[in-house]
């Protein structure tokens, strides 16, 4: 079956404008995370959803960020009032079951904040 | 200091060549992911362990969870295994090394 797809692939936006990232999981995964990377950075992780629990926020960096899911199908990265700094590729992953397990990657969306 | 340690921080190869990835880390785990991020941007996931040792292919991974140490392994390397190779630990949140970045020459 399909992997995990996100989208847009590239964002370049305007500082202060809002962009909503989206991401579609593997069929049947329960478990979402979404992380960013900064040029020349690692993995943050930002959060993560499983089943119907609250999500973990600890990982979003600012209350500019928030994400929703619908059930256990896509969900939506919204970064409000982007800042420079907010530039970097956001990744989404999905896992089966519990948070233990493999998770996938999607191929990310580049976000670019002139 | 960070909670994922990965060793070398860069390294290069000749085709052929036997490489080895060294992640050490600080916090109780419940699992260890090994992930494959190519120049284009794309993450693969390679292997998720939290005991002894797997196996796909020319990549092996281990792991001793008293030692808090995990190493992946290439053998016989080739420039497409050019890429940077993360090691993440589950404790209550994934934590990332900031990787190993892998150059393979022909």
């Amino acid at each position: 079956g399909a992997g995990v797809s996100q989208s847009p692939s590239n964002k370049v936006t305007e500082k202060g404008k809002d962009v909503e990232l989206r991401c579609d999981p593997i069929s049947g995964h329960t478990a979402l995370y979404w992380y960013r990377q900064r040029l020349g950075q690692g993995l943050e992780f930002l959060i993560y959803f499983q089943g119907n629990s609250a999500p973990d926020k600890s990982g979003l960096p600012s209350d500019r960020f928030s994400a929703e899911r619908t059930g256990e199908s896509v969900s939506t990265l919204t970064i409000q009032r982007t800042q420079q700094e907010d530039s970097a590729v956001y990744l989404c992953a999905s896992s089966s079951l519990t948070p233990y397990n493999e998770q996938f990657f999607g191929p990310g969306t580049r976000l670019t904040v002139l | 200091k960070n909670e994922v340690e990965q060793s070398p921080q860069n390294l290069t190869a000749q085709e052929g060549e036997f490489i080895t990835i060294n992640c050490s880390y600080s916090v109780g785990i419940s699992a260890l992911h090994w992930l494959q991020q190519h120049p284009g941007g794309g993450i693969v996931s390679l292997f998720m362990l939290s005991s002894g040792k797997k196996k796909h292919g020319r990549l092996i991974a281990t792991i001793n969870i008293q030692e808090k140490h995990s190493s992946l392994h290439i053998t016989a390397s080739h420039p497409r295994d050019s890429a940077v190779y993360i090691c993440a630990v589950r404790a209550d949140k994934l934590i990332f090394g900031t990787g190993t970045r892998l150059q393979v020459f022909p």
